[in-house]
C-alpha cells in the first residue's frame, strides 16, 4: 500500500497569512507515460463530506479560489492557502489515485491562530 | 449536474452484514472509465477507501477488509451496493460513495450516511 503522510497535524494561522500543509507518498505517484503525479487535495468541514480541491498534484477544480494552490512532484506535495480566509477553517486530506488500495493521509486540522 | 446519496440502516448489531446503496444520477456507470467508490470515515478521524466498482464492472478492494466486502452495480438503476459481512463496532463510521471520473479523483461524493455498530 502507498502511505501518504500529512504534516504538521495540526495548524493555527492568522487570517491572511500564508498556510502551507505537506503531504508525502511512501512510493512515487507520478505515473512516466503521461507524466501527471495522481494525488488530490480535499477539504472537509464539519458535517459535510469532503471537496475536491487540487487533482493531479496541481490542477485546480473549477469553481475553488486561486488562493490554493497544489504543487510537488513524485513522493512530496504541498497545498499552499496564500492568504488564509475564515471559511478556510477546516481538515484537509491528500489522497493518490496512483494505485489501489486507494490511500489518504490522516489530516490536517486547519484552524485560525 | 451529478449526484449521489447513500442510504441504509443506521444502526446495526454486531456480526451482522450491513447492506448500503450509493443512489446516483448525472451520469452513467456505463459510460467508459467511469467508476463509483465507497469511503468511510470513523468519528473524528481520517478517511478510508474500502471499495471501487468501474463501469467495465472491474472490483477492487480494500486489502483488509477484502473478504468482508461486495460490491456490485445496477447500471439500469443506477445503483451500486456495497455489503458489508460480521459488522463489529469498530466499524462505526460514516459511509460515502463517490463519482470517480476516467482516471480521475473522486470529484463528487454523497452527504454520507453514519452507521452505528452496537448491541
Amino acid at each position: 500500500d502507498i502511505v501518504m503522510t500529512q504534516s504538521p497535524d495540526s495548524l493555527a494561522v492568522s487570517l491572511g497569512e500564508r498556510a502551507t500543509i505537506s503531504c508525502k507518498s511512501s512510493q512515487s505517484i507520478l505515473y512516466s507515460s503521461n507524466n501527471k503525479n495522481y494525488l488530490a487535495w480535499y477539504q472537509q468541514k464539519p458535517g459535510q463530506p469532503p471537496k475536491l480541491l487540487i487533482y493531479w498534484a496541481s490542477t485546480r477544480e473549477s469553481g475553488v479560489p486561486d488562493r490554493f494552490r497544489g504543487s510537488g512532484s513524485g513522493t512530496d506535495f504541498t497545498l499552499t492557502i496564500s492568504s488564509l480566509q475564515a471559511e478556510d477553517v477546516a481538515v484537509y486530506y491528500c489522497h493518490q489515485y496512483y494505485s489501489t488500495p486507494y490511500t489518504f493521509g490522516q489530516g490536517t486540522k486547519l484552524e485560525i491562530k | 449536474q451529478i449526484t449521489l446519496k447513500e442510504s441504509g440502516p443506521t444502526l446495526v448489531k454486531p456480526t451482522q452484514t450491513l447492506t448500503l446503496t450509493c443512489t446516483f444520477s448525472g451520469f452513467s456507470l456505463s459510460t467508459s472509465g467511469v467508476g463509483v467508490g465507497w469511503i468511510r470515515q470513523p468519528p473524528g478521524r481520517a478517511l478510508e477507501w474500502l471499495a471501487l466498482i468501474s463501469w467495465n464492472d472491474d472490483k477492487r478492494y480494500s486489502p483488509s477488509l477484502k473478504s468482508r466486502l461486495t460490491i456490485t452495480k445496477d447500471t439500469s438503476k443506477n445503483q451500486v451496493v456495497l455489503t458489508m459481512t460480521n459488522m463489529a463496532p469498530v466499524d462505526t463510521a460514516t459511509y460515502y460513495c463517490a463519482h470517480r471520473p476516467t482516471d480521475d479523483a473522486f470529484d463528487f461524493w454523497g452527504q454520507g450516511t453514519l452507521v452505528t455498530v452496537s448491541s
